[in-house]
């Protein structure tokens, strides 16, 4: 089976920039997306294919792509992006989704 | 506004049945590809299956495949998600997310979700 690999905790203090990663083999060939996940809440879509950012979405989380790992990029972090954050994309077939494991951003 | 609501899920004995529905509104249903996701307590996302706008074209994650039906009905704007052979792996959220037309597989919108739970 296809798996998503990210670290399971990044921690940033207020005003300085967290970076999550998110590797896995067919990165190259499938889109890459990312959703916020706070605590009794649904998730949320804040990047799609690599790195376009859906009306609503603050401009300091970015995307980017660069051969088997992507990177979500929140700038300027604040004490309200603190969330479980989850990279998604496709098998090689394009026939099943996976999702990472996710990450806890803690601000610190 | 855009919303999904889901509903149907509820305690359930290990081996029994349950049916969730999820409700769209606000946007054209019947135009939409269709996910459920789940999330069992204290755990990741895990796709579950998903269906194409016409209801003809289905893909299931390995560990429900054979136990599970993703169906729609365009005419009531409503996704299903039949559940058979439950187990208690199975207890989780489960969500129901639209995916967009901007293409690929992904989720622009979800529902605040229906618990399952497989206990005896």
């Amino acid at each position: 089976s296809y798996e998503l690999t990210q670290p399971p905790s990044v921690s940033v203090s207020p005003g300085q920039t967290a970076r999550i990663t998110c590797s896995g083999d067919t990165l190259p060939k499938q889109y890459a997306y990312w959703y916020q996940q706070k605590p009794g809440q649904a998730p949320v879509l804040v990047i799609y294919k690599d790195s376009e950012r859906p009306s609503g979405i603050p401009e300091r989380f970015s995307g980017s792509s660069s051969g088997t790992t992507v990177t979500l990029t929140i700038s300027g972090v604040q004490a309200e992006d603190e969330a479980d954050y989850y990279c998604q994309s496709a098998d090689s077939s394009g026939t099943y989704v996976v999702f990472g494991g996710g990450t806890k951003l803690t601000v610190l | 506004e855009v919303q999904l609501v889901e509903s149907g899920g509820g305690l359930v004995q290990p081996g029994g049945s349950l049916r969730l529905s999820c409700a769209a509104s606000g946007f054209t249903f019947s135009t939409c590809w269709m996910h459920w996701v789940r999330q069992a307590p204290g755990k990741g996302l895990v796709w579950v299956s998903r269906i194409n706008s016409e209801g003809s074209s289905t893909s299931y994650a390995d560990s429900v495949k054979g136990r599970f039906t993703i169906s729609r009905d365009n005419a009531k704007n409503t996704l299903y998600l039949q559940m058979n052979s439950l187990r208690a792996e199975d207890t989780a959220v489960y969500y129901c997310a639209r995916n967009p037309d901007w293409g690929g597989y992904n989720m622009d919108v979800w529902g605040k979700g229906t618990t399952v739970t497989v206990s005896s």
